[in-house]
Parts: C-alpha cells; sequence; structure tokens
C-alpha cells in the first residue's frame, strides 16, 4: 500500500511564476514531513521540512503547508528558477527513524 | 567534503555473483540508513543502524541481503546470489539520533546481467 503518494509525476512551470507540488498521505500517525530535491545521478538533497504539529514552514523561496484533517501537504516554490527543475519527493517520517517516500513529482522550469 | 560518501558509484555485475557496497556518514551522526530506488519509484527503505546496532530491517531485506556497521562509523550492504531484480540505485542516509532531517549519499548503482 502507497502511504505517501505523489499523484502528479510531472510539472512545467514559467520561470518567475510558482511552482505547487502536491502529496498525499494516508496514515494520521506520521509525525514529521519532508521535501528533497533529487537531481539525476546524484542522491537526494533535503530542501526544507515540517512538524505535524505545525501548519506551515518557511525558507526563503520555499515554503510547505500542512492540512492534517486533509492528510494534505503541499511545497510552494517562489519565484520558481531554471535551477528548480529536478525530481521532488515527499516523504513522511512515523517518528525518528525511516522515512516514507512518495513516487516524485519532475519539475521543469522553463524560461 | 563532509557529506556522505559512498563507494562505489558504479557496479555491474553478473547474476549470481556478490557484490558489497560502503557507505562513509557524515562523522558526527549515529544514525545510518540504506534505501533502495527503482526507476520510476521514490526511495524504499531496507534497514537503519544506530552506532553498531541495527534496529530495523524491512521485509523488501531478503535473506540475500546483510548489512553491517561494526564500529559505528561507515557501513557495508552485501547482495548476495545477485538476482536481475536487484538492479538499482542503493543509496545510504545518515542522521544525528533525535533529528528528523536524513542526509542522502550519492548511491551506488547496481546493474545485474
Amino acid at each position: 500500500d502507497q502511504q505517501v503518494k505523489q499523484n502528479s509525476p510531472s510539472l512545467s512551470v514559467q520561470e518567475g511564476r510558482i511552482s505547487i507540488l502536491n502529496c498525499d498521505y494516508t496514515n494520521s500517525m506520521f509525525d514529521y514531513f519532508l521535501w528533497y530535491k533529487k537531481y539525476p545521478a546524484e542522491g537526494p538533497t533535503f530542501l526544507i521540512s515540517i512538524s505535524s504539529i505545525k501548519d506551515k514552514n518557511e525558507d526563503g523561496r520555499f515554503t510547505v503547508f500542512l492540512n492534517k484533517s486533509a492528510k494534505h501537504l503541499s511545497l510552494h516554490i517562489v519565484p520558481s528558477q531554471p535551477g528548480d527543475s529536478a525530481v521532488y519527493f515527499c516523504a513522511a517520517q512515523p517518528t525518528t527513524d525511516k522515512l516514507i517516500f512518495g513516487t516524485g513529482t519532475r519539475l521543469q522550469v522553463f524560461p | 567534503d563532509t557529506g556522505v560518501s559512498q563507494d562505489p558509484r558504479h557496479k555491474i555485475t553478473k547474476r549470481g555473483q556478490n557484490v558489497t557496497f560502503r557507505c562513509d556518514p557524515i562523522s558526527e551522526h549515529n544514525r545510518l540508513y540504506w534505501y533502495r530506488q527503482t526507476l520510476g519509484q521514490g526511495p524504499e527503505f531496507l534497514t537503519y543502524f544506530q552506532n553498531e546496532a541495527q534496529l530495523e530491517k524491512s521485509r523488501l531485506l531478503s535473506d540475500r541481503f546483510s548489512a553491517e556497521r561494526p564500529k559505528g562509523s561507515f557501513s557495508t550492504l552485501e547482495i548476495q546470489r545477485t538476482e536481475q531484480g536487484d538492479s538499482a540505485m542503493y543509496l545510504c542516509a545518515s542522521s544525528f539520533g533525535g533529528v528528523n532531517e536524513q542526509f542522502f549519499g550519492p548511491g551506488t548503482r547496481l546493474t545485474v546481467l
């Protein structure tokens, strides 16, 4: 069973606009959520995270929103830049141990 | 460079051979994780260590897989009698206990012919 779902396999956004990447989860016991960015032939790079006790966390151009009642989180990137083009993974953690990843969304930012 | 390192970066082997991968975590991190990623999927958890103790193993980790972290520093992942279905990217990550964020190495891409 897929506990973390990213239903959009790809997203294309113009440079300077907002990118919104979505993630849904099924397990209400998840305690922490993280977003990772991955370039080809590299390991995932940590971007931003949020605790289940919060509904928003912001770091520069990146903001993560958490809606616990809907079991939904989203990553907003404003403004989008060509260097943001990568695969983005949402991950959930039940406690401070393993990560459970979604299948990823490929973001392409075009000029 | 003080990030997570993995060796080798690429490994091509024939079915039935044994392979071993190494991971060196960030030096002050006491937790070390192994994940596997196949095409079109997110990384899947395999196992993790706190210091030298292996605390959890996924049901994905068949008897042909074994992982060690003998001195609580680097770790090795061995796959015996490789099968074509073992072809994947094997990722290592580390963290400091009590901190949620995990930091990944570049991965070892295994191809089983």
